[in-house]
């Protein structure tokens, strides 16, 4: 089993839906959860960063996390054409530190938002 | 600000060869993290440099290594290049040293798309 699990899709949705991307993972010392959107030719960019479990919101984005599931789900609201990228989870943690301390990234799910 | 610098941009190279890719972390950000990015495997991290020393190091072959300067700057070097060493690395830059588990948020680049035929 992977260690992070994400649904590549891809996901094409009309402008204005409500989109939701998850995440699933299988190590109980993640404690730090991110969402990246990454666009074609460019490199992943920082959108949501939340620490254990609960709810985050940023404008149209709102993070949660379910560390007794292992789930973290990604929603966003009036979803734009501008939206339209690759959305990758990814999370580390464990106590201290030391050479476990890594990020580790879902493979990406495709969003297409059609105006 | 300026962000994170990664050249070059594209590179073909042949099996055997060895290649050095570049990048130039966000100022004043002393950490700098490479990842391999492939459809296959998605985004895998290679290692982590923190003043000019290796701190972290992902599950790669020794073809693969980096070194870091004393401006942040990083390389990253592939000798001996395989077709499956085809990926868009990613160089990230952070703030503080991430292995000792403080969490601080990666930058990353746009990447160098390597090609190897």
């Amino acid at each position: 089993q992977k260690e992070v699990e994400q649904d590549p899709g891809p996901l094409s949705v009309p402008e204005g839906a409500i989109v939701s991307l998850n995440c699933t993972y299988s190590n109980s010392a993640f404690q730090y959860f991110m969402w990246y959107r990454q666009y074609s030719r460019k490199g992943p960019e920082l959108l949501m960063y939340t620490y254990s479990s609960g709810n985050k919101e940023d404008g149209r984005f709102t993070a949660q996390v379910d560390k007794s599931s292992k789930y973290i789900s990604l929603f966003i609201r009036d979803s734009q054409p501008s939206d339209s990228a690759t959305y990758l989870c990814a999370m580390e943690g464990g106590l201290g530190g030391g050479s476990n301390y890594k990020l580790t990234f879902g493979k990406g799910t495709l969003l297409t938002v059609n105006p | 600000k300026a962000g994170v610098t990664q050249t070059p941009r594209y590179l073909i190279k042949t099996r055997g060869q060895q290649v050095t890719l570049s990048c130039s972390p966000i100022s004043g950000h002393r950490s700098v993290s490479w990842y391999q990015q492939t459809p296959g495997q998605g985004l895998q991290f290679l290692f982590e440099y923190f003043s000019e020393t290796q701190r972290n190091k992902g599950n790669f072959p020794g073809r693969f290594s980096g070194r870091q300067f004393s401006n942040s700057r990083s390389e990253m070097n592939v000798s001996t290049l395989e077709l499956g060493d085809s990926a868009l690395y990613l160089c990230a830059s952070s703030l503080a040293r991430r292995d000792r588990g403080n969490n601080s948020p990666l930058h990353f680049g746009n990447g160098t798309r390597l090609t190897v035929t």
